[in-house]
């Protein structure tokens, strides 16, 4: 059974241009999790969307926004990067059981580095 | 709201010794608390989990950890530590509320030396 895929593994930007994260989630998981890992920040959620629905969101700026598509696949879009956006970017899935708190998936993460 | 407190940023140990991470929380409702391993350039590996059923969680690779109410703690132990262990660990708290949403620690380094 396949895991979490993100990609692209690296992505490379210029401050004030835009990036698109894309995740596919475990088969069978419909939530999709996002977060930021910076350095020196730890690990902050960004994101959570459940059947095709944007469910939370972290203390982010609207310009990271997301979608999650009927195949639950989701993409993660930030504008206008800034520096500071340089980050790994973690995409997690879980099963449809939503309250049964199991634990969610990782996949490898998308760095971005904003140049 | 929920917290999470690992204490060390840094921890290192010689190869066979104990390993022991700390973990405390801080939550008004009894949590769902998480271990998760990162190794170099890869996402984040489930430990192991406690949810509300026995409070020493055995997991993967030899960890465990015991949730202690009393003292809001969650430490990660392995009784021999070993090269390959030697990566960054997260704690983490879940509320049994209406949506999930993982709180992180810090994270520990975790050093092995041969």
């Amino acid at each position: 059974e396949a895991g979490v895929t993100q990609s692209p593994t690296h992505l490379i930007k210029t401050r004030g241009q835009q990036a698109t994260l894309r995740c596919s989630p475990i088969s069978g998981h419909t939530s999709v999790y996002w977060y930021q890992q910076a350095l020196g920040l730890g690990l902050q959620f960004l994101l959570w969307y459940d059947e095709g629905e944007e469910r939370n969101r972290g203390n982010f700026p609207p310009r990271f926004s997301g979608r999650q598509f009927p195949n639950y696949s989701s993409e993660l879009n930030v504008n206008a990067l800034e520096l500071e956006d340089s980050a790994l970017y973690l995409c997690a899935s879980e099963g449809a059981l939503l309250y049964s708190n199991q634990p969610q998936h990782f996949g490898d993460g998308t760095r971005l580095s904003i140049l | 709201a929920q917290s999470v407190t690992q204490l060390g940023s840094h921890v290192s140990v010689s190869e066979g010794a104990l390993v022991l991470l700390r973990c405390n929380y801080s939550s008004s409702v009894p949590p769902y608390l998480f271990w998760y391993v990162q190794y170099p350039n890869q996402g984040l590996q489930l430990l192991l989990k406690y949810t509300s059923a026995a409070t020493l969680v055995k997991g993967i690779n030899g960890f465990e950890a015991e949730f202690k109410k009393s003292e809001t703690s969650f430490h990660l132990t392995k009784p021999s530590a070993h090269m390959s262990d030697a990566a960054e660990y997260f704690c983490a708290v879940s509320m049994n509320t209406g949506f999930q949403k993982l709180v992180f620690g810090t994270g520990t380094r975790l050093l092995v030396s041969p």
